[in-house]
């Protein structure tokens, strides 16, 4: 099946940094998402990216699927930003995602 | 703007005894995701459902089933628990129309103790 790997595994930023966190996958997918895992648990859709980019106002996320890596960019980090980032993909037509093992991100303020 | 909800947020049971987690999906969703979560993990897909029919079907033990019943709410059942069941259980919901757009949407999770 689907391998995913996300680096780096840990980040620790100061309030208003940028950073680019990255996500690899195996094979080729139809279904690619990014998600944030709050610090109470709470895991929240960022992007469905199979291709292509998208941006959603500090956010952005370019997925390359001939050469298999996915990018998520976040500017001028605040602290709210902190939590940990999964990389999820899946192929086939049952929905199915494979998670990354994730990004942990810490914004210092 | 609805969310998937699951109830209860949290559980705490003995060993060998039997938990029950619900997952009421987004309206109009047609698909249910079960996922498990255990300590410092990522999450681990267990099993799926389109149209109240099992879709998928991931590292689900045998000591767990799930359903999805005619009012599209779905149920985890899990019996003979064991210390390592312990973990966060989420739900996801989606729907073949919209997946491009929105992708899927996770429940705020029921955090199930085994002691």
């Amino acid at each position: 099946g689907i391998q995913v790997e996300q680096s780096p595994p840990d980040l620790i930023l100061q309030e208003g940094a940028n950073s680019t966190l990255r996500c690899n996958f195996s094979d080729s997918v139809n279904n690619l998402q990014w998600f944030h895992q709050n610090p109470w648990g709470q895991l929240i859709n960022l992007f469905y990216i199979p291709s292509g980019t998208k941006q959603n106002g500090r956010l952005s996320a370019t997925t390359v699927a001939t050469e298999r890596y996915s990018l998520l960019y976040i500017s001028s980090s605040q602290t709210t930003d902190s939590g940990v980032y999964f990389c999820a993909a899946g192929s086939g037509n049952t929905g199915k995602l494979i998670f990354g093992q994730g990004t942990t991100l810490q914004v210092k303020p | 703007a609805a969310g998937v909800i699951q109830s209860p947020r949290h559980l705490i049971k003995e060993k060998r005894e039997t938990a029950t987690l619900k997952c009421y999906p987004i309206p109009r969703h047609d698909t249910v995701y079960w996922y498990q979560q255990g300590p410092g993990q990522d999450p681990q897909f267990l099993i799926s459902f389109y149209e109240k029919m099992q879709s998928d079907k991931g590292s689900i033990p045998d000591r767990f089933s799930a359903q999805q019943f005619s009012d599209y709410h779905s149920e985890l059942n899990m019996s003979s628990l064991e210390l390592g069941d312990s973990a966060l259980y989420f739900c996801a919901s989606s729907s073949t129309k919209d997946r491009g757009l929105r992708g899927y949407t996770f429940g705020s999770g029921t955090r199930l103790t085994v002691v």
